[in-house]
């Protein structure tokens, strides 16, 4: 398989500050990473497409102000939520996309519980 | 991408197999069919794709039908440690290879 890994697992930070979130494939190359947010007892939702070296591409409803989105390089994009309120609070996930033999597979990260106090 | 449905939960016993059905009448011909699962406070996990033939990996099997319009994750011996939510998702080829999670189905399996 591949790995793909966040950081931090959990954090919890203060209303109106920024938090960043790191998501690495650590054993391949991944042009595009997406991340998600699933509430308590939901399913994921898709917030956003990070491609590397240009923009990420947001779904339709997500804030691009407010959720920052860096794909600098090859293994590494990252999310920052800007100015975090209580209603942020949330398990953000990401996946990185690795193309191979057999096709193309999403690999998930572990995830990042955010609590903003 | 087409949509699917499946059962909100479902149980079975420890050591038995666990057959989850997924309903995607819309699927089109380029259409794949992806499982994943997740287990509580994990990100999701692979278990296996297929586009029109039944496939078998170390982890479970998937069986669609002829027309495409419902498939069967099957787990063969399941274990406490398959409790989990199982998503199953169609996914076209096109260049953005989105994920697009339904509610999925929560396994209970019992000791």
């Amino acid at each position: 398989g591949a790995v793909v890994s966040q950081h931090p697992s959990r954090v919890i930070c203060k209303s109106g500050t920024s938090v960043k979130i790191e998501c690495r494939s650590l054993d391949f190359q991944a042009t595009t990473m997406f991340w998600y947010r699933q509430f308590p007892k939901q399913s994921l939702m898709l917030m956003a497409t990070s491609n590397e070296g240009s923009k990420a591409t947001y779904e339709q409803g997500v804030e691009k102000d407010k959720f920052l989105i860096n794909h600098a390089s090859l293994t590494l994009s990252t999310l920052t939520v800007t100015s975090a309120h209580p209603e942020d609070s949330s398990f953000y996930i990401c996946s990185a996309r690795k193309q191979g033999a057999g096709g193309t597979e999403a690999f998930f990260g572990q995830g990042t519980r955010l609590t903003v106090v | 991408d087409a949509k699917t449905t499946q059962p909100p939960s479902m149980d079975c016993a420890e050591g038995r197999a666990a057959n989850l059905p997924c309903n995607h009448s819309t699927i089109s011909g380029n259409e794949y069919v992806y499982w994943y699962r997740q287990i509580h406070s994990q990100g999701p996990q692979y278990i296996i794709h297929g586009l029109k033939n039944n496939e078998t990996n170390e982890m479970a099997s998937l069986i669609i039908t002829e027309d495409r319009k419902s498939s069967t994750l099957i787990l063969p011996h399941a274990t406490l440690r398959d409790t989990a939510v199982y998503y199953c998702i169609v996914r076209g080829m096109d260049s953005s290879y989105k994920l697009i999670f339904g509610s999925g189905t929560r396994l209970l399996v019992r000791p």
